[in-house]
């Protein structure tokens, strides 16, 4: 069975604090994204990743940075959190090649700063 | 600038009744589109979604969707609504040779007994 999973459920930070967010997804999936997911704004993409240590920018990359180390990993770093990153982030994967399919979510990491 | 557009942003019906929810999308070109179903505290999971061929689309739960290239549209329909529908609707439209998937500001329904 298709398996995101990410690091934490609820993070609490305060501002100005490094925060890492973790996501692992098991289908051997090229393509790995992360998304902040707003009220009222729907899912916007941060970054996205093709293949180990290669990422591509999104939307909205300001004030984040990611790390892929390992296939099956995807890290999204806030480097000095602040209140307007208070969101909902979730991650997903998908195979890579030419023809698109689906998007696999993990269940989220609803991210408070302080 | 690219874009998807849900015109319906909240939408409350009792069981039974038809649902339809809008979705328009800017982009010119071939493109796959898809409706994303987020139920309360569970993941995003796919709904439908269209690649090539019929352009009335089955889905999970009785959901179907058609696509209307003249009109640039993706619309979510239902003929019989449950209370279980209670959710968050999410269409989003990938263009072909990019990999950046586009979502809607998403439809918040929720269905009454």
């Amino acid at each position: 069975d298709v398996k995101v999973t990410q690091s934490s459920r609820y993070l609490v930070k305060r501002t100005g604090e490094k925060v890492f967010l973790e996501c692992v997804q098991d289908m051997d999936h090229e393509n790995m994204f992360w998304y902040r997911q707003d009220p009222g704004l729907g899912l916007r993409l941060i970054y996205f990743s093709y293949d180990v240590k290669m990422k591509e920018k999104g939307d909205i990359p300001e004030g984040y940075s990611v790390s892929r180390e390992k296939k099956e990993r995807f890290s999204l770093i806030l480097e000095s959190a602040s209140t307007n990153q208070t969101s909902m982030y979730l991650c997903a994967s998908t195979p890579g090649g030419e023809t698109y399919n689906e998007q696999f979510f993990g269940p989220g990491t609803r991210l408070t700063v302080l | 600038a690219q874009s998807v557009s849900q015109h319906n942003h909240h939408v409350i019906l009792s069981e039974a009744a038809s649902l339809e929810l809008g979705c328009n999308y800017s982009y010119g070109g071939t493109v796959n589109l898809f409706w994303y179903v987020q139920y309360p505290g569970q993941h995003l999971q796919l709904l439908l979604k269209y690649f090539s061929g019929d352009p009335l689309v089955k889905g999970i739960k009785g959901f179907e969707a058609e696509f209307i290239k003249s009109k640039f549209s993706f619309n979510l329909r239902k003929p019989s609504v449950q209370w279980s529908d209670t959710a968050e609707y999410f269409c989003a439209v990938i263009k072909k040779r990019t990999d950046k998937l586009i979502f809607g500001t998403g439809t918040r329904l929720q269905v009454f007994p």
